[in-house]
């Protein structure tokens, strides 16, 4: 079955770096699209970040400003997350998501998650 | 970017009710997709493409809409319904969700 398992997540202070990883088993990693959404603290969804199969594509959230970068190696059935110059206002539980269909450039819905990894911006 | 809005944001029912919540995009999108999630828990898929139901999901849920205006309608709400909801643009990037409506027990 999938699975996603993330790690990486912490306490960190602002202005450094944190990375996150997604472990991907169950499925083959290199024919999907996968996407990075973060939830803060008592808050809502916020989508963050996708990258296409072959890593060929990325976009991102505005707000992100640069920020951050989406990564995937296929050759470890992993996906990434840079984060730099980390705000308090980063605080979240970081999830990664895969794409519903294999190439598919429509099916940007998510039925599997990781289990979710909690980033503390905090001096 | 396309800014997603629900309503209500809250809403209180009853086991054995039917509840609709709706989700309304700034512009026209083709694919509305719709999750659950409890607290401490990875949202849960229950619709995708406006109304095509994500296997394994009760058939209590259903979804409906199109163009700018959606809904996600719970038919006979059971206690494990009690939870927060999202809709989801996939039609274009940024993704965005809607920012949730909170369904508790009356």
């Amino acid at each position: 079955q999938v699975q996603l398992v993330q790690s990486g997540g912490g306490v960190v202070q602002p202005g450094r770096s944190l990375r996150l990883s997604c472990a991907a088993s169950g499925f083959t990693f290199s024919t999907y699209g996968m996407h990075w959404v973060r939830q803060a603290p008592g808050k809502g969804l916020e989508w963050v970040a996708f990258t296409s199969y072959d890593g060929s594509n990325k976009y991102y959230a505005d707000s992100l400003k640069g920020r951050f970068t989406i990564s995937r190696d296929n050759s470890k059935n992993t996906l990434y997350l840079q984060m730099n110059s980390l705000r308090a206002e980063d605080t979240a539980v970081y999830y990664c998501a895969k794409d519903q269909e294999p190439y598919d450039i429509l099916s940007h819905y998510f039925a599997n998650w990781g289990q979710g990894t909690l980033v503390t911006v905090s001096s | 970017d396309i800014q997603m809005t629900q309503s209500p944001s809250s809403l209180s029912a009853s086991v054995g009710d039917r509840i609709t919540i709706t989700c309304r995009a700034s512009q026209s999108i083709s694919y509305l997709n719709w999750y659950q999630q409890k607290p401490g828990k990875a949202p849960k898929l229950l619709i995708y493409a406006a109304s095509s139901l994500q296997s394994g999901v009760p058939s209590r849920f259903s979804g409906g809409g199109s163009g700018t205006d959606f809904t996600l309608t719970i038919t006979s709400l059971q206690p494990e319904d009690f939870a927060t909801y999202y809709c989801q643009q996939s039609y274009t990037t940024p993704f965005t969700f809607g920012p949730g409506t909170k369904l508790d027990i009356k």
